[in-house]
């Protein structure tokens, strides 16, 4: 089976704090991966994704292909980061292949 | 940027009728489409792959016959919840990738739709 786990449904900082949402995959090959983001009331939208090593909204994602992850971090949490985040490697290529979804963690950043 | 358009964003409707959902790729041409459903704060559920000119791939668990989908252009795929029952009320999002991208690119999410079923 091709799995994404993220083992925490609800991560909980204060502001100011580091963060890091946690993102675990097994399967073989190499993953294309995404985190996404839903902010309350608004569409999911891609927060960053490997390939481009970006850091976007100060969050950045390496993936470690030791340990099968990629963790999302940023090293001070804002309180308009809280919201839900999902991890979803893709791992067959072409257009047409499904990403296989993390349940999602729920991220509350408290003032 | 790349838009999915996703209508009605809100339907109610009475038991045993049937409702249709549109995902529309604004300004860019998608041969895939997704369709997932999203229960109150739980993840997306991913219940179909839609293809545009051949049928749709559904997921374990998913009845084809309950949710029919149509990719009959390349800019948008219709789910039609037949016979809706109470247990259907669900939010509905779909998802779009440009055809023409790498296969690399990212998914296009369209705002959802709330479908109440009384």
């Amino acid at each position: 089976a091709q799995r994404v786990t993220q083992p925490e449904k609800l991560l909980s900082v204060f502001k100011g704090a580091p963060v890091e949402l946690k993102c675990n995959y097994s399967y073989s090959g190499s993953p294309e991966l995404f985190w996404y983001v839903q902010y309350s009331r608004q569409r999911l939208q891609l927060l960053l994704r490997h390939i481009s090593r970006e850091s976007i909204k100060g969050f950045t994602a390496d993936l470690n292909k030791g340990e099968t992850s990629f963790h999302l971090k940023k090293p001070f949490a804002q309180e308009e980061d809280s919201a839900m985040y999902y991890c979803a490697p893709s791992p067959h290529p072409g257009n047409n292949r499904k990403l296989i979804w993390g349940l999602g963690t729920s991220l509350a950043v408290n003032p | 940027g790349a838009v999915v358009s996703q209508h009605p964003s809100r339907v109610i409707c009475k038991s045993g009728t049937s409702v249709k959902i549109e995902c529309r790729s604004l300004d860019f041409q998608a041969t895939t489409m997704f369709w997932y459903r999203q229960f109150p704060k739980q993840s997306l559920m991913l219940m179909a792959t839609s293809n545009e000119g051949s049928k749709a791939t559904y997921e374990q668990g998913v009845e084809k016959d309950k949710f029919l989908i149509n990719h009959a252009s390349l800019t948008l795929s219709t789910l039609t919840v037949t016979s809706a029952h109470p247990e259907d009320s669900s939010f509905y999002i779909c998802s779009a990738r440009d055809g023409v991208s790498s296969y690399n690119s990212p998914l296009h999410f369209g705002n959802g739709t709330r479908l109440t079923v009384t």
